[in-house]
């Protein structure tokens, strides 16, 4: 998965707490994105983030938060005003030709 | 406004038969074009790109796409199916433009491919 870590894998969590899923990359990408996928809909964009201590909201941030303080980290946290969490998150990263390269993503349940 | 369709939810070829995954676009300047696979519970992995030049794409896994600038397609084609290319293909587009946008991609829903033997 190209130099892309996502932890946990599977996250459980009860309704009304947050929770923070990790995006790290050693591929020195400027650009980072956080993308949702639910069964049938392809993927969504969340956040992303061109430069270090900048970032964009997607089509769909209500109830997300990030952070860029570092190059190769674009931690997501889930906020309890998501209201339907449950999701497989990834993250991915970008090069200069265009092309993104996707973590193995982290599969969130909310209960 | 900027789109991509995979007009199939669903694809099922035999095995050694040629199999396409459909890909149209809609963007406002020129596009780039990507291929991207999926295994269950798996993140994306690059196919194929057309950024510019030959219309026809060569990739990974012995995949090739076509961009139609007419037709504004860009279908994924391989000459021979392999039961190991049953997978979740995803088709997305980014385009030429210099504003805050640049480098996002816009996903298809996806295209179910199943290869049996």
């Amino acid at each position: 998965d190209g130099g892309i870590t996502q932890s946990p894998k599977y996250l459980f969590r009860k309704e009304g707490q947050n929770v923070t899923l990790s995006c790290e990359q050693n591929l020195n990408h400027d650009a980072m994105y956080w993308y949702r996928q639910d069964p049938g809909q392809g993927l969504r964009l969340i956040y992303y983030s061109q430069i270090v201590n900048d970032f964009q909201k997607g089509d769909i941030a209500e109830g997300y938060s990030v952070s860029r303080e570092k190059k190769e980290s674009f931690p997501l946290t889930v906020t309890s005003a998501q209201k339907n969490p449950t999701a497989f998150y990834l993250c991915a990263s970008k090069d200069s030709a265009y092309e993104q390269y996707f973590g193995p993503g982290t599969r969130l349940t909310v209960t | 406004a900027q789109s991509v369709a995979q007009p199939e939810d669903q694809v099922n070829v035999a095995e050694g038969n040629p199999l396409t995954v459909k890909c149209t676009y809609s963007v406002s300047g020129n596009p780039y074009l990507f291929w991207y696979v999926q295994y269950p519970n798996r993140g994306l992995q690059f196919l194929l790109k057309y950024i510019t030049g030959d219309n026809l794409v060569k990739g990974s896994y012995g995949f090739e796409a076509e961009f139609n600038k007419s037709q504004t397609s860009f279908h994924l084609k391989k000459p021979s199916a392999l039961v190991s290319d049953s997978a979740l293909y995803f088709c997305a587009v980014s385009w030429n433009d210099r504003g805050s946008t640049l480098g996002r991609l816009y996903f298809g829903r996806g295209t179910q491919l199943t290869v049996w033997p």
